[in-house]
């Protein structure tokens, strides 16, 4: 297992257009969490699966986020009309849904909106 | 809420020497996990060390430790013996045990740098 990873690892796009990324999780791992990063900030949380159910949203997820993660598997975030407040590392991390409760990180998505 | 603040944005170390980064948190949770991670340059994330809350002992893995003060609802880390690929952004962060696996409030971060 090579960890969690996520596609693509940069994008840039122009206002309005919409991008969909995408997280891989550990195989084993049932939770799966997406979190957003600002320049000189630290993750804030976006939503998160148990399986194939979205658990929680953030007040951060405007209506132009969804997320889905069909069959538990991997998780799909979409962004549609994107904005340049939108620009951010965005960040996919995976857990077992036991203790020790330690959540694996991916590389992160950075998206740039020109 | 729960809230996370580090109140030191970056601080330095010579390598070798011992480093300390603060942590304070707040939340009215009695059980609750927290953690440090550790964010390389252009690297990602990955954990440090972690603490539970009900456990008096404080956490050590190799050259990390913390110091947990829970009446005060403090964490900071302790990195000993510095090396150059301690070089890194820095995160507490805060887990409400009682809800199970749940989503980790961060803090803003510390970024260290140790100097040869």
């Amino acid at each position: 297992d090579t960890g969690v990873s996520q596609n693509p690892r940069h994008k840039i796009t122009k206002r309005g257009q919409n991008v969909t990324f995408r997280c891989d999780p550990i195989s084993e791992h049932n939770r799966l969490y997406w979190y957003r990063q600002t320049l000189g900030q630290g993750p804030e949380f976006l939503t998160y699966f148990q399986n194939e159910a979205q658990l929680e949203k953030s007040r951060l997820l405007s209506d132009r986020f969804s997320a889905e993660r069909p069959k538990g598997s991997f998780s799909t975030l979409e962004i549609q009309r994107t904005e340049q407040g939108d620009s951010a590392m965005y960040l996919c991390a995976s857990s077992l849904g036991s203790p020790p409760h330690e959540q694996y990180f991916g590389p992160g998505t950075r998206l740039t909106v020109t | 809420a729960q809230t996370v603040t580090q109140s030191q944005p970056e601080m330095s170390v010579q390598e070798a020497e011992t480093v300390t980064l603060s942590c304070t948190y707040d939340t009215s949770e009695n059980n609750y996990y927290l953690f440090w991670y550790k964010q390389p340059p252009s690297r990602q994330m990955i954990l440090v060390i972690r603490q539970e809350a009900y456990k008096q002992q404080n956490a050590t893995e190799n050259r990390f430790s913390v110091n947990f003060q829970k009446a005060a609802k403090s964490f900071s880390l302790k990195i000993s013996d510095s090396q150059l690929g301690d070089t890194a952004m820095y995160f507490c962060a805060f887990m409400p045990h009682n809800s199970g696996n749940t989503p980790l409030v961060f803090g803003k971060g510390t970024r260290l740098s140790v100097i040869a």
